[in-house]
């Protein structure tokens, strides 16, 4: 089972700030965020771990409650380069290294 | 550059080709999967190794057949493919960590896949 994201897409500004959403109807051991730009490959931007243990990026946080089964990606003071589609990624069991990834959310920021 | 790679990038192949697609990773990861992409959809999972073991085929239809000889190499043999096989075919690999710790997969650019 897909976790579901939401929005489906999303058009910013430049400077404005973004919220995307992933849940997930089984239980979560970890979370993972990437990017995709079109026609390049994901790219890795957050981890997050049961227990709240968080990695990742600089200028991008993430939530996960673990408890609801959501995980949320907050983008803030958007820049141009940060236009893709943002997939999350869940471990469906714990050490299993199957990840399947949500129904992905398109970001575009203008100038 | 990921530290995946991926070859060939395009193919095009008839239905009753077959072909493979190569993936090699020089990251020392012990993980390695395949993912496929179609237009407009999810990230698809097919195939999982760790440490050369398949522990997830999810549920990938016989003429897809993997293989993977050792921690850096992972190929996907393809034949009698269909039309709705066309995508892009990603590979990724990941350390492969200790339960619940998770591990980031590092992608490679894919494999355009078309069948006509």
């Amino acid at each position: 089972q897909q976790p579901v994201q939401s929005p489906q897409a999303v058009i910013l500004r430049e400077g404005e700030d973004a919220v995307i959403n992933c849940s997930s109807s089984k239980a979560l051991y970890s979370v993972h965020w990437y990017r995709q730009k079109h026609g390049e490959a994901p790219v890795f931007l957050m981890i997050l771990l049961k227990g709240g243990e968080q990695k990742g990026h600089e200028k991008i946080s993430a939530s996960f409650n673990e408890k609801k089964q959501q995980s949320s990606l907050y983008l803030t003071a958007s820049q141009l380069s940060y236009s893709g589609t943002y997939f999350c990624g869940t471990e469906q069991g714990s050490g299993t290294y199957k990840y399947i990834f949500g129904t992905g959310t398109r970001l575009k920021v203008l100038a | 550059e990921t530290g995946v790679t991926q070859t060939p990038r395009h193919l095009v192949m008839g239905m009753t080709n077959k072909k493979s697609l190569k993936c090699e990773q020089h990251l020392g990861h012990n993980a390695m999967y395949w993912y496929k992409q179609s237009a407009k959809k999810p990230l698809e999972l097919m195939f999982v190794y760790n440490f050369k073991e398949q522990t997830e085929n999810n549920s990938v239809p016989s003429r897809f057949s993997p293989e993977c000889p050792n921690s850096s190499h992972l190929f996907l043999h393809l034949h009698t493919l269909q039309p709705e096989d066309s995508a892009l075919y990603l590979c990724a690999s990941s350390r492969g960590l200790a339960a619940g710790a998770g591990g980031e997969l590092f992608f490679g650019e894919g494999s355009r896949l078309t069948v006509l």
